[in-house]
């Protein structure tokens, strides 16, 4: 695609439940990120995938939270048993990788737990 | 934790000033990226400046490289109410492709 696409771009869960936010990234980009960032502050690393390599996943809070990349394209961010402190905007980037350093943003996935 | 850090964490100027903002950095790098955000929704990268570069120039952005002090500044010229946004600097060291991120400067630009 055109850009960087992730889904739902708003999402409104029951606390206890689980969620899945989707992210698609630039078709041929091999990088790709998930960050969390709640009102007002920074992004905060969750999960970095590269190509082909093990997943960085030094940032997930707890292993309530769990992410995958399938054929290193579309990637999938669960949250289980989410709680109100989970409620934030969860942004998506992906970058060429290898000598490309610019990351692409997707518009992010505004998750609020009541 | 979050390598850079901007300042100030927040800024308001008149339309038609410049606004300066200040990102410093704690391990060697290869470049620092600056990027803008809107409404608490996806970055828009604007400027990357090597490690080797002083200084960079884009439009009404100026961006400057201090490796010595491992800090960086985004000048803004004649700035207008659109520019009103977060504005993050971003690093990437080393082998190590992932971005650290600062936690942003937000800046109001008042009409």
């Amino acid at each position: 695609g055109a850009g960087v696409s992730q889904s739902p771009s708003n999402k409104v869960t029951e606390k206890g439940k689980d969620v899945e936010l989707r992210c698609d990234p630039i078709s041929g980009h091999t990088a790709l990120y998930w960050y969390r960032q709640s009102l007002g502050q920074g992004l905060e690393f969750l999960i970095y995938f590269q190509g082909n390599s093990a997943p960085d996943k030094s940032g997930l809070p707890s292993d309530r939270f769990s992410a995958e990349r399938t054929g290193g394209s579309v990637s999938t961010l669960t949250i289980q048993r989410t709680q109100q402190e989970d409620s934030a905007v969860y942004l998506c980037a992906s970058s060429p990788g290898q000598g490309a350093p610019e990351a692409f943003f997707g518009q992010g996935t505004r998750l609020t737990v009541v | 934790s979050q390598q850079g850090e901007e300042d100030p964490q927040a800024l308001s100027i008149q339309e038609g000033e410049n606004a300066t903002m200040n990102c410093s950095y704690k391990t060697s790098i290869n470049n620092l990226q600056w990027y803008r955000q809107n409404s608490g929704r996806g970055l828009v990268h604007l400027i990357l400046i090597r490690s080797n570069e002083r200084e960079k120039h884009s439009g009404r952005l100026r961006v400057t490289l201090d490796t010595s002090k491992k800090s960086s500044s985004l000048l803004i010229t004649a700035s207008r109410a659109a520019d009103t946004a977060s504005y993050f600097c971003a690093t990437r060291a080393g082998n190590n492709r992932k971005l650290i991120w600062g936690l942003g400067t937000s800046l109001a630009v008042n009409p």
